[in-house]
């Protein structure tokens, strides 16, 4: 199975802040990365295919990167709105895995 | 627009089995694949399974194949999960999701839209 692993698994940050989380595939897996935001008690929602492509209704604020092994999820001017849990998921190789989860509070 | 709606979960003994179902509406559901993702209440996401449109084509997480059956009835929008032998390391919040498709070889489905999900307790 391909692990994903996320870093760092947690960060404090602030209102305004722009930060990214990294996740790292134990294999190539080309570009068939996506990203996550989960609140609390709701259902995941979508942000970003193909390792770089935003979902439709995605703001612009968000944009992901990388290929191969190493992905990122950069999120800029970050808003209240947007303190979440992230997770990246592959969906190159059975069976598709997420990764742990990085969760971004409030500092 | 885009709705998924899981149902058929609740507290269930050990051993029992459950089906769960998840209606799609808003979309042509049958031109579409669907996963299966489940949750531990405060952990983090499991991949279950996925079904291609037409449901002949479906993979699943390998620990799970044994207990768990997909399959989808498209003249009635609805996807459906049941499991079989519950066990406590079942309970989970179980979410459909809708799958696009990468055309190749193999396909490979990402996911655009979630339900809600629908929690399972297994518990004697």
């Amino acid at each position: 199975d391909i692990q994903l692993t996320q870093s760092p698994s947690s960060l404090s940050a602030s209102v305004g802040d722009r930060l990214t989380i990294t996740c790292r595939a134990s294999q190539d897996i080309r570009s068939f990365l996506a990203w996550f935001q989960q609140k609390p008690g709701k259902a995941p929602k979508s942000l970003i295919y193909g390792a770089s492509t935003l979902q439709s209704g995605v703001p612009s604020k968000f944009s992901g990167g990388g290929s191969k092994t190493e992905f990122t999820l950069t999120i800029s001017n970050l808003q209240p709105e947007d303190f979440a849990t992230y997770y990246c998921h592959q969906y190159h190789s059975y069976p598709y895995t997420f990764g742990q989860g990085t969760k971004v509070d409030i500092k | 627009q885009v709705q998924l709606v899981e149902s058929g979960g609740g507290m269930v003994q050990p051993g029992k089995s459950l089906r769960l179902s998840c209606v799609g509406s808003g979309f042509s559901f049958s031109d579409y694949p669907m996963h299966w993702v489940r949750q531990v209440p405060g952990k983090g996401l499991e991949w279950v399974a996925v079904l291609a449109y037409d449901g002949r084509n479906r993979y699943a997480a390998d620990p799970l194949k044994g207990r768990f059956t997909f399959s989808r009835d498209n003249s009635k929008n609805t996807l459906f999960l049941d499991i079989h032998t519950l066990e406590v390391e079942d309970t989970a919040i179980y979410f459909c999701a809708r799958g696009r498709v990468v055309v190749g070889v193999p396909a490979r489905y990402y996911i655009d839209h979630w339900g809600q999900g629908t929690l399972v307790t297994v518990s004697s």
